[in-house]
């Protein structure tokens, strides 16, 4: 059973605008939310994270807000860029476990 | 360091053969992962390793399914035999504390 979830598998947005890419969790014990980027042919490659005591961490055109009450969070880039045209995963896992549970993926295409 | 690094990139093989994966994790990490990926279920775990000893291999579908990690710097998955819905992208990762480091995969494909 799938304990993270982007029900979205795409997402086309314009080159400048906002890019927002969701997930959702049914695990509550779940406290530390990252999300990691896949271009084609290489392994996934870590992009931004957020513990469970915050609900939204920043950096550059990177944003994850979480709502722990909702079991969600997303990830927001601002502007967009075509060379951030890749998959998304999102994932999660416990204080003091060592494994990361993923979603599907969302492929995301910034269009120029 | 040159990462994970994950061989054969690509596999090709018939209904039934043995397969087997390799992957040297990051040195100094002490933490090492297999995942599949595929379209249905995204990165799934597989199982993983804690100083070389397997912590939690649940993930691991069938008996057909073993991984070992003799050393530090080398650990396998292997198939036997293997059938055409082990068609995926097999991920080795390590870690030392969080994040996650990937290698590039190893695309099979089982006719």
């Amino acid at each position: 059973d799938q304990q993270v979830k982007q029900n979205s598998p795409s997402l086309s947005v314009q080159e400048g605008r906002i890019s927002i890419l969701n997930c959702d969790y049914t695990n509550s014990m779940f406290d530390y939310f990252l999300w990691y980027k896949k271009y084609p042919a290489e392994g996934p490659t870590f992009l931004i994270s957020i513990s469970s005591i915050k609900d939204k961490n920043e950096d550059g055109r990177f944003t994850v807000f979480l709502n722990k009450s909702a079991k969600h969070l997303s990830l927001h880039i601002v502007p967009s860029q075509p060379g951030d045209s890749a998959v998304y995963f999102c994932a999660a896992s416990e204080t003091g476990a060592n494994n990361l549970f993923f979603g599907t993926g969302t492929r995301l295409t910034v269009i120029p | 360091d040159a990462g994970v690094i994950q061989s054969p990139r690509h596999e090709v093989t018939e209904m039934g053969q043995e397969v087997t994966l390799r992957c040297k994790p990051i040195s100094g990490h002490d933490y090492l992962f297999w995942y599949r990926q595929t379209m249905m279920r995204g990165l799934e775990l597989l199982i993983y390793f804690n100083n070389n000893v397997p912590i939690d291999d649940s993930g691991m579908p069938e008996d057909r399914f073993s991984a070992k990690m003799p050393n530090a710097s080398f650990s396998t998955l292997k198939i036997q035999p293997s059938e055409p819905r082990d068609s995926a992208v097999y991920f080795c990762a390590s870690s030392l504390v969080g994040e996650l480091f990937f290698g590039e995969g190893s695309r099979l494909t089982v006719l």
